[in-house]
């Protein structure tokens, strides 16, 4: 059971430039998230989806789009690279068990800088 | 104004210590309250949930809510070095709201 998986672990964009972010989660939860995290800021959720085949904007969604590809996996895209894009990107899912309605669970996360 | 202040630290104790950590909030209407523990270089793990009001214990970890202040509070007793990571506080009545982090060191 390896939980939540995040690929890459490091990535180095030029300004512009494009790239995915993937992430996978085993435990069969409905709901996934991306968050990016910044020094003083904490973590700010970017999109998130309570469901297979739906998408909703979170609190800093401009710049990104994301795919909910089937239950299992939430991809976070960067169309066009900025250097304010540079973060500690993390993925996370939950499902919401009594007692515990909003227990998230967070991948290792990914590390970008954009020059 | 954030909906959610903490303290970034960094908090330096020595081991055995008694550590408090803290966090402010702005809307009343959070009902749920969490803790979540960051190791460096590791995504976020979720160490204390509590639900309105009140205190809640799990060994050496009490959280506590005062929804009346808008304040939650930590306490880990006899702090150890592997306690050493950065603290979140989280908060939901739908969007989850997270503090900034309190880095924390615990020497030996």
């Amino acid at each position: 059971n390896a939980g939540v998986t995040q690929t890459p672990k490091f990535q180095v964009l030029k300004t512009g430039q494009s790239m995915t972010l993937q992430c996978a989660q085993d435990m069969n939860h409905n709901s996934m998230y991306w968050y990016r995290q910044d020094p003083g800021m904490g973590l700010r959720l970017i999109y998130y989806s309570a469901s297979e085949g739906t998408t909703d904007k979170g609190e800093v969604p401009n710049g990104y789009n994301v795919s909910r590809l089937n239950k299992r996996e939430f991809s976070l895209r960067l169309e066009s690279a900025a250097p304010s894009q540079t973060s500690v990107y993390f993925c996370a899912s939950s499902e919401p068990r009594t007692g515990h309605p909003y227990e998230q669970y967070f991948g290792p996360g990914t590390r970008l800088t954009v020059t | 104004q954030k909906e959610v202040e903490q303290d970034p630290g960094p908090l330096s104790v020595p081991e055995g210590a008694i550590v408090s950590l803290n966090c402010t909030y702005s809307n009343s209407a959070f009902q749920y309250f969490m803790w979540y523990r960051q190791y460096s270089r590791k995504g976020p793990e979720l160490l204390m949930y509590t639900y309105s009001s009140g205190n809640k214990e799990d060994g050496r970890f009490t959280a506590q809510v005062d929804k009346s202040s808008k304040y939650i509070s930590l306490f880990i007793r006899d702090s150890q070095p592997s306690d050493s990571a950065t603290y979140l506080c989280a908060m939901n009545k739908g969007d989850m709201r997270f503090g900034a982090g309190t880095r924390l060191t615990v020497k030996p």
